[in-house]
């Protein structure tokens, strides 16, 4: 069964600061991974997705992720951060097989930016 | 073009009651997936529906049911509540099944409170 694991269920940083929130998966097929934001009282946005193109994938708001096979990870970075940056972000896999594209989630990483 | 609409935004209901939500999907989107997300989780998959067919179902009681009507929106059912099924209840659209060249697109979500 296909999993994604955040390591760290909140994070600070400084305005300005590199953000980095982790996502390790677990999958025996080759997976498709996502990250999505929530914003307090709203729905689910999509960051950035990695399909096997590219190792490094780039997203909206200066956001990007690296793919790396050998560590399992799927970390997100963002080199400098903004405070409307402050929200939750989910890492997700793409189910392997059966007759859905239904995502599995981990859960969760509350982002805080400090002034 | 109009995103993924959900109503009611928020509902109260009472143990044992019955709830039904609404989900328009985005215009041209085939396919609607339901997905619980409780306070402090990542959302958990309930059903997807796909050209009006039931395509995956995930590990929730017969309580809960859906169907997808010939506009491609889409009812989600639940009997009898439980305090349990507090939650945010959210809506995604996509155009297909595909699991990576297809993005899946969320509501803003309906708030349920069992009292």
């Amino acid at each position: 069964a296909q999993s994604v694991t955040q390591l760290g269920s909140h994070v600070s940083v400084s305005e300005g600061a590199l953000v980095l929130l982790r996502c390790n998966y677990s999958s025996s097929v080759p997976p498709y991974l996502f990250w999505y934001v929530q914003y307090p009282n709203q729905g689910l946005q999509l960051l950035l997705k990695y399909t096997s193109a590219a190792t490094l994938v780039k997203g909206i708001n200066g956001f990007e992720a690296e793919f790396k096979k050998s560590e399992t990870s799927f970390h997100l970075t963002k080199p400098s951060a903004h405070m409307s940056d402050a929200a939750e972000y989910f890492c997700a896999v793409s189910e392997e097989g059966g007759a859905t594209n239904k995502l599995i989630f981990g859960t969760g990483t509350l982002l805080a930016v400090q002034p | 073009d109009a995103g993924v609409t959900q109503s009611p935004t928020h509902l109260i209901k009472t143990r044992g009651q019955h709830v039904t939500l609404r989900c328009s999907p985005i215009s041209g989107h085939k396919s609607v997936s339901w997905y619980q997300q409780v306070l402090g989780q990542g959302p958990q998959f309930i059903f997807q529906y796909y050209e009006k067919e039931e395509r995956g179902r995930g590990n929730f009681p017969d309580r809960f049911s859906a169907r997808q009507f010939p506009n491609y929106s889409s009812e989600l059912n639940v009997n009898a509540l439980l305090l349990g099924d507090s939650a945010l209840y959210l809506c995604a659209s996509s155009k297909s099944l595909s699991r990576g060249n297809t993005e899946a697109f969320f509501g803003q979500g309906t708030r349920l409170t069992v009292v």
